[in-house]
Formats: structure tokens, sequence, C-alpha cells
């Protein structure tokens, strides 16, 4: 079955750098993949999306790349600040499939 | 900002009981989406909806569940009969067009449905 993976239950990182996430995904090959925010009690919030045929997509101080080769859409934040603190998740398909999410933490 | 809202935010139920989940789309948007969350657990897709019709439904959405768009404004989840495993967070979501790849969802703040 279709499988979207989240590896990292939790990522600590220092403010000011730079937090990379991982979504890896197996058994399909989807047309595209989102990131999300979901702050604790609250529903998800999109952030961004990226299509199969582009490698990289900015905004703001957020980016994402999505390797076909290597079945797996990396999420940074650069500059990342305290605010930054939340839950993202990945997602793919009409009949969203998310992965389980990664619990950021930017310490001041 | 429009945004999605629901109501209740928190509602507590015997189980067995039914309950209604409302949920208020943003005006313009024409495709409507229910999703829930176990707590600790993935947000799972339950149910789309477009044109008063069932468009697509996950294996979760089975005939306990149903949904209705009972006038121009309001979209509600209905659990026939809870069951405990029934205790969720449930979110809705509207987008303009169809197709996540093209149309982004937006999530309202969710009913912590807790079944007794």
């Amino acid at each position: 079955s279709q499988k979207i993976e989240q590896n990292s239950e939790a990522l600590n990182i220092q403010e000011g750098k730079t937090a990379t996430l991982t979504c890896n995904y197996t058994n399909y090959s989807p047309a595209y993949l989102q990131w999300y925010r979901q702050d604790p009690g609250r529903g998800p919030v999109f952030l961004l999306l990226i299509r199969e045929n582009e490698k990289e997509k900015r905004k703001e101080r957020l980016k994402v790349t999505f390797d076909t080769t290597l079945k797996q859409s990396l999420f940074h934040i650069t500059a990342s600040q305290p605010a930054d603190s939340a839950t993202y998740l990945c997602a793919s398909g009409d009949k969203i499939i998310f992965g389980k999410g990664t619990r950021l933490h930017i310490l001041p | 900002e429009p945004e999605v809202t629901q109501t209740p935010s928190h509602q507590v139920t015997q189980m067995g009981q039914e309950v209604i989940l409302r949920c208020v789309p943003i005006s313009n948007h024409l495709y409507f989406y229910w999703y829930r969350q176990i707590l600790g657990q993935k947000v799972e897709f339950l149910v789309s909806f477009y044109n008063n019709e069932i468009s697509e439904k996950s294996e979760i959405f089975d005939d306990q569940f149903s949904v209705e768009r009972p006038d121009g404004s309001n979209f509600t989840l209905k659990i026939r009969s809870t069951k405990l495993e029934d205790s969720a967070m449930y979110f809705c979501a509207s987008s303009e067009g169809q197709g996540a790849a093209y149309n982004e969802q937006f999530f309202g703040p969710g009913t912590r449905l807790t079944v007794l």
C-alpha cells in the first residue's frame, strides 16, 4: 500500500540554524508532495506544494526539494526561530495521505 | 481572512449515541472534506464531497458515517452509533477546486469527539 513516512518523530534545532525534515514515500510515485504545519490542538495549515517535475520550491525561509530517485522530499527552514516550533506534516494524494509528522523544537 | 469554522469545539457522547459535527466551509469553495486524527496518530482522510455527492471515501468511512450539506453554508458529518474508537479530532477542510495538486485545502480548527 502507498506509504508516506517521516522517520524523525522529533527534532531539536538551535535558533538561527537550518532545520531539515525528511519525508520518504514507498509503493507509489506521487505526482506532488505537500507540506503542512500543525500546532497542538489545531488543524493542519498548508505551507508548500512541490510537483514531481520540480526539483525545488521556495517560500520566504522555507525550501522544499523533491528527489524522485531517492523517493524523498526534504523540507528546510532557514534562520529558524522559536515560533517555527510545531509539527510538520508531509502529505500526498487527492485522498490526502499524511505522514505522522515531525515535531520540531527550535531552542532559543 | 476567510476561514473554515467548526462546531462544537469539543463533543462528549455516550457509546451508541448519534453525533453530528458541523462545519462552515469558506464561502466560495466547492469541495469539502472530513479528516480525523486519533490522539498521537496520523491525520486520516475520511471523505470528500462535491455537488451534493460524495466524491471519494476511505475504508474508515463505513455505513455508520454520513455527510450532508443541508443548506448553502453548513457541511455536516454524522456518526450514527458512536464507538469508543471513534474518539478523535475531526477536521473539516474545503478547497476552491478539485485535486489537491492544484487546490489548497483549508482546514478548520477541529472538533474533539470523546466517546465514553
